[in-house]
């Protein structure tokens, strides 16, 4: 199975601040790498497939990047609704596997 | 609009069969390319894959359970399922069905829903 090892596991920033998330996987995965937000008590949404393609109504301050086996979500402005936790997904190669979650607070 | 919506018994005991329904709108599962998976998260824990079937009728299971895991659909109702055998408190999770693309991994997930085992 391929490992993904998600940094941090928590973060905390201010209104405003530049965030960024890394997922690395145990293997290159060819950018089949996904980025999803989950607010409490909400459905897991999806941000971001495929390395860098910004799903449907998801705002553009929102961005991934990388290649091989490191991958980047970056938030570029932090705005008080991106309050949740974030996880990576990794679809090159079955099983599929999750990283272990970021959890992003407000400063 | 895509929706889905898990639901199961809540709880149950040790050796039971879970079994889930995924009721879902806004697609369906006999378009080419469209499948439905089922994901869990022990509470504290790391999400973890469980089993993905296909337009086609095509099924794929995470090796760790497999000979636990049984997934169906009813393509008429808009609705996928998914079993497993003989569970145990690890067993315990908040269970989430999701729309699927191959190529694009989950794309719409419903809520989850919560499952105990305890004796």
């Amino acid at each position: 199975d391929i490992q993904m090892t998600q940094s941090p596991s928590f973060l905390s920033a201010s209104v405003g601040d530049r965030v960024t998330i890394n997922c690395k996987a145990s293997q290159n995965i060819n950018k089949y790498l996904n980025w999803y937000q989950q607010k409490l008590g909400e459905a897991p949404k999806l941000l971001i497939y495929n390395t860098n393609n910004l799903q449907t109504g998801i705002p553009s301050r929102f961005s991934g990047s990388g290649s091989g086996t490191d991958y980047t979500l970056t938030i570029s402005s932090l705005q008080p609704e991106d309050v949740a936790t974030y996880f990576c997904l990794q679809h090159s190669s079955r099983p599929w596997t999750f990283g272990g979650g970021t959890k992003l607070e407000l400063k | 609009q895509v929706t889905l919506k898990e639901s199961g018994p809540g709880i149950l005991q040790p050796s039971q069969t879970l079994s889930l329904t995924c009721s879902f709108s806004g697609f369906s599962l006999s378009t080419s390319g469209i499948c439905v998976s089922w994901i869990r998260q022990p509470s504290g824990k790391g999400l973890e894959w469980l089993a993905t079937i296909c337009w086609e009728d095509s099924k794929g299971y995470n090796p760790s359970l497999k000979n636990r895991l049984t997934i169906s659909k009813d393509t008429s109702n808009n609705q996928a399922f998914l079993k497993i055998t003989s569970v145990d408190t690890a067993d315990t999770a908040i269970y989430y069905c999701a729309r699927t693309n191959w190529a694009y991994g989950f794309d719409y997930w419903g809520q989850g829903v919560m499952v105990t085992v305890s004796s």
